[in-house]
């Protein structure tokens, strides 16, 4: 069964450069999370859309902007890039309003690491 | 969202059930209950979900006390490639008043399957 398909998979970056993330949810699923993990911590939520809207935000950096468009794909955009914003970032999707509750199923992740 | 409790850490045999406890005693009527669990840099993979009765499928049982209270995943016969951290995730569907559908992270539990 087709995932969720994150690119690059790893992506070195100089400080203060901007980076995007690309995310292919699973076909038919409207809704896209980003995530961002950071060395030795647990998955943190940035941000998720429903049909190309901004459905929720969590502790998204200023500097950082995501969309989502009319083919459900979804870009996380990264600019004035610090050390800190090292990190695996996971693309997630999921339909939005299924019965029995809805799976969320997660991308094998994106690494950034920014020198 | 309730929030989980789960212990830090928890060792396993090869071959032997894995039983891994979740505390979740301040779950409202609605919320699920979601497994999911991360082997080492990978994303996050669904195990399973119930919200009153136990579920079995084709990875794991999920145990669900009759107050609801507290949850027990188990693996019937642990290999070492199950060897991951474990989140147990309480959520409240957007179809049954929930504000959004992301996942909120804990710290989990690490499980390790010894040979």
């Amino acid at each position: 069964a087709a995932g969720v398909i994150q690119s690059p998979r790893h992506l070195i970056k100089e400080k203060r450069e901007t980076a995007t993330l690309k995310c292919y949810p699973i076909p038919r699923h409207d809704t896209v999370y980003w995530y961002q993990q950071g060395p030795g911590q647990d998955p943190q939520f940035l941000i998720s859309f429903y049909e190309k809207m901004q459905s929720d935000k969590g502790s998204i950096p200023d500097r950082f902007s995501a969309q989502q468009f009319s083919d459900y794909h979804s870009e996380l955009n990264m600019s004035s890039l610090e050390l800190g914003d090292s990190a695996l970032y996971f693309c997630a999707s999921s339909l939005f309003n299924p019965p029995k509750g809805n799976t969320i199923y997660f991308g094998e992740g994106s690494w950034l690491t920014v020198v | 969202d309730a929030k989980t409790t789960q212990p830090p850490s928890m060792d396993c045999a090869e071959g032997r059930a894995a039983n891994l406890p979740c505390n979740h005693s301040t779950i409202s009527g609605n919320e699920y209950v979601y497994w999911y669990r991360q082997i080492h840099s990978q994303g996050p993979q669904y195990i399973i979900h119930g919200l009153k009765n136990n579920e079995t499928n084709e990875m794991a049982s999920l145990i669900i006390t009759e107050d609801r209270k507290s949850s027990t995943l188990i693996l019937p016969h642990a290999t070492l490639r199950d060897t991951a951290v474990y989140y147990c995730i309480v959520r409240l569907p957007v179809d049954y008043g929930g504000a959004t559908n992301k996942l909120i992270f804990g710290t989990g539990t690490l499980l390790a399957v010894q040979p």
